[in-house]
């Protein structure tokens, strides 16, 4: 069965303290990784996704890699309007849905 | 503003009434789907429409019942709720089932009374 583990569960960031958000995952068959940023009483907002290994994506302060067994979600130089909930999801052979991980509550104070 | 729109966007509701949640979408996406979600919690799989056909129902109780009357449009109909049934409940779409992302609408806050 598909698994994603993200941790940590919760993290604290000063205003342009650099850090990254990780995405374990078991897969039978990678058919993508995705990236969501939510925001609390919203819908997830789609980020990012990836495919295969050695893939790299970016936006604004954001870059998501990707290996056989991780994903990583980098957040340079944060701001305070980058705090909300980083979930990960993976869509493997076996499923017609995505497996959503517990996600990451990020803040980031001024 | 997302471009899969649910509505209404709060909804409150009696153990014995009958209401419905409907969801929008005109990015052609031939996929769409129903999740569920608690505080702090991940997203919940409920249903998948593919083709304006059920593909999957993750073992949902019958007083959940979906329907898609068209490629662009999703309708929950709800029917004798429980307390625990209150959540937000977010309604997808993506261009097909494969590995396209999902894209979210805000969701219907739901509370049952």
């Amino acid at each position: 069965e598909d698994q994603v583990t993200q941790s940590p569960e919760a993290l604290r960031l000063q205003e342009g303290e650099s850090s990254s958000l990780n995405c374990s995952y078991t897969v039978s068959g990678l058919r993508g990784l995705f990236w969501y940023r939510q925001d609390p009483g919203k819908g997830p907002e789609f980020l990012f996704t990836l495919y295969s290994a050695g893939e790299e994506k970016e936006k604004e302060r954001l870059k998501a890699t990707l290996t056989k067994k991780e994903s990583f979600l980098h957040i340079t130089a944060p701001k305070p309007e980058d705090s909300a909930t980083y979930l990960c999801a993976v869509r493997g052979n076996n499923n017609n849905d995505m497996r959503f991980g517990a996600g990451t509550r990020l803040t980031v104070k001024p | 503003d997302t471009e899969v729109t649910q509505t209404p966007k709060h909804l409150v509701m009696g153990m014995t009434n009958k209401k419905s949640l409907k969801c929008e979408q005109h990015m052609g996406h031939r996929a769409m789907y129903w999740y569920k979600q608690k505080a702090k919690k991940p997203p919940e799989l409920m249903f998948v429409y593919s083709y304006e056909k059920l593909s999957i129902n993750e073992s949902v109780p019958s007083r959940f019942s979906p329907e898609c009357p068209n490629s662009s449009l999703l309708n929950l109909h709800l029917h004798a709720l429980q307390p625990e049934d209150s959540a937000l409940y977010l309604c997808a779409s993506s261009q097909q089932t494969g590995g396209q992302p999902q894209h979210f609408g805000d969701g219907t806050r739901l509370s049952i009374l």
